[in-house]
């Protein structure tokens, strides 16, 4: 199974600020995929990130509040926009192949 | 879209006992996956079994997928089993490759 890097493990921000978290995997992956996980609840997919081109964003989020890039098979980004404390939540890139997919250790963010 | 539910939402258990989660999906599926986020949020893969049954320690699972259900067993549980069971599904219709989560199970393990 692939291995996900995901930085950073944790921050704290500023409300009005934007965040970018990291992921990198260890070997070239099909798929890639952004989810949230708010307090005490289950993850949310937030978007799937397509190699070379735009995300496909799920029904309540959009590419202006969450831009996602994502330039080859091995790496993405999130970035988290003008932030709000509702924007307050864990964050888990997964990737792999549909035979068992894998996450990063999650982004805990807290917005102020 | 497709619905997964988990029970039971939370078991308090003590050390040594053993527990049956379960998952319950409402269409086919043709990928399932039990996960275990610890304590400090991280998401383990246990299990990708979208049919029949495997083993890997003190967990087995078992997934029948004609009556779309899967079942997690812990044997002997300890205190580091602490923390949420979820499981994953992929739809067996389209061509949708995104898992969808489950309520989740939260197990505490006490001494």
């Amino acid at each position: 199974s692939a291995v996900i890097s995901q930085k950073p493990s944790r921050d704290i921000c500023q409300r009005g600020t934007s965040l970018t978290i990291q992921c990198q995997v260890d070997s070239q992956v099909t798929m890639m995929f952004w989810y949230r996980q708010q307090p005490g609840q289950s993850l949310t997919l937030i978007a799937t990130a397509n190699q070379g081109s735009e995300a496909t964003y799920e029904s309540g989020f959009v590419i202006d509040k969450f831009p996602i890039s994502r330039p080859n098979l091995t790496f993405s980004t999130l970035t988290v926009s003008n932030m709000s404390p509702e924007d307050s939540s864990i964050y888990l890139c997964s990737g792999g192949q549909a035979h068992g997919y894998t996450f990063g250790s999650g982004t805990r963010l807290t917005v102020v | 879209g497709i619905q997964v539910e988990q029970s039971p939402p939370d078991l308090i258990l003590q050390e040594g006992a053993n527990s049956t989660l379960r998952c319950n999906f409402s269409d086919s599926v043709n990928n399932l996956q039990w996960f275990h986020q610890n304590p400090w949020g991280q998401l383990i893969n246990l299990f990708y079994i979208p049919s029949g049954t495997k083993q890997n320690g003190r967990l087995s699972a078992t997934t029948v997928a004609t009556e779309r259900y899967s079942l997690l067993y812990i044997s002997s549980s300890q205190t580091t089993d602490s923390g949420v069971y979820f499981c994953a599904v992929i739809p067996n219709t389209g061509t949708a490759s995104k898992l969808t989560f489950g309520t989740g199970t939260r197990l505490q393990v006490t001494l």
